[in-house]
């Protein structure tokens, strides 16, 4: 079986530093990518990671440790515009994307 | 920038009606993907497509069925709409071999059915 499990909802202050975690329990396993949803609209492509380690894109940064089967989302100087659901996927291989349940981030002020 | 679209955004249709939700990509990408989602849901993977001829089920089973007769266009139909059906519906896209696994997304259709 595949499961991924996150967070369900964060809630974070403007300008603060927040960090989603992702376990993962899969079979076949070439990456772990991050995607953000607004409400109503569609989910973007945030971050991708195929190797142990920390990507840096921006204020996002996304970690992955294979061997613990774990990934985090970093987001920094967090904006209001940063409110939106966010979503850790499992590459299965051939571009086939099992996707978690989703943290939906609340930015305050 | 990505380009997939999505028509109609929003139906609300009544019981029995069969219905086609449409989805065009112009980015030449040969995998085409169909979630559902409800909302504040995960996606579910319902259809996907490795190119033109080749259709596969997903990880939800779903009473809908694809075609994919042009890369460009992968067309989910719904013989006869019930109200379980209700959920939006999201198209995807991907290239062959990027190294990303990046998909890109339609803005969906939201569908209601009475």
């Amino acid at each position: 079986g595949q499961s991924l499990e996150q967070p369900s909802e964060v809630t974070a202050v403007e300008g603060a530093i927040v960090q989603i975690n992702c376990t993962y329990q899969t079979s076949g396993f070439y990456g772990l990518s991050w995607y953000q949803q607004h409400d109503g609209g569609a989910p973007t492509f945030l971050s991708y990671n195929a190797l142990d380690g920390l990507e840096e894109t921006g204020r996002f940064s996304s970690f992955l440790s294979r061997s613990d089967s774990y990934g985090y989302l970093l987001l920094q100087e967090l904006q209001m515009k940063d409110s939106a659901s966010y979503f850790c996927a499992v590459s299965r291989g051939a571009n086939n994307l099992f996707f978690g349940t989703g943290t939906r981030l609340t930015v305050i002020p | 920038e990505a380009d997939i679209y999505q028509t109609p955004r929003y139906l609300v249709i009544g019981t029995g009606k069969k219905i086609t939700l449409e989805c065009s990509q112009t980015m030449g990408h040969d995998k085409m993907y169909w979630y559902q989602q409800d909302p504040g849901m995960e996606l579910h993977l319902i259809h996907y497509s490795y190119g033109v001829n080749s259709t596969e089920k997903g990880d939800l089973s779903s009473e809908s069925t694809v075609s994919r007769i042009r890369t460009e266009h992968f067309p989910l139909t719904l013989e006869s709409a019930r109200p379980s059906h209700t959920s939006q519906y999201l198209c995807a896209s991907s290239e062959s071999w990027g190294s990303t696994d990046t998909q890109y997304f339609g803005p969906g259709t939201r569908l209601t059915v009475l």
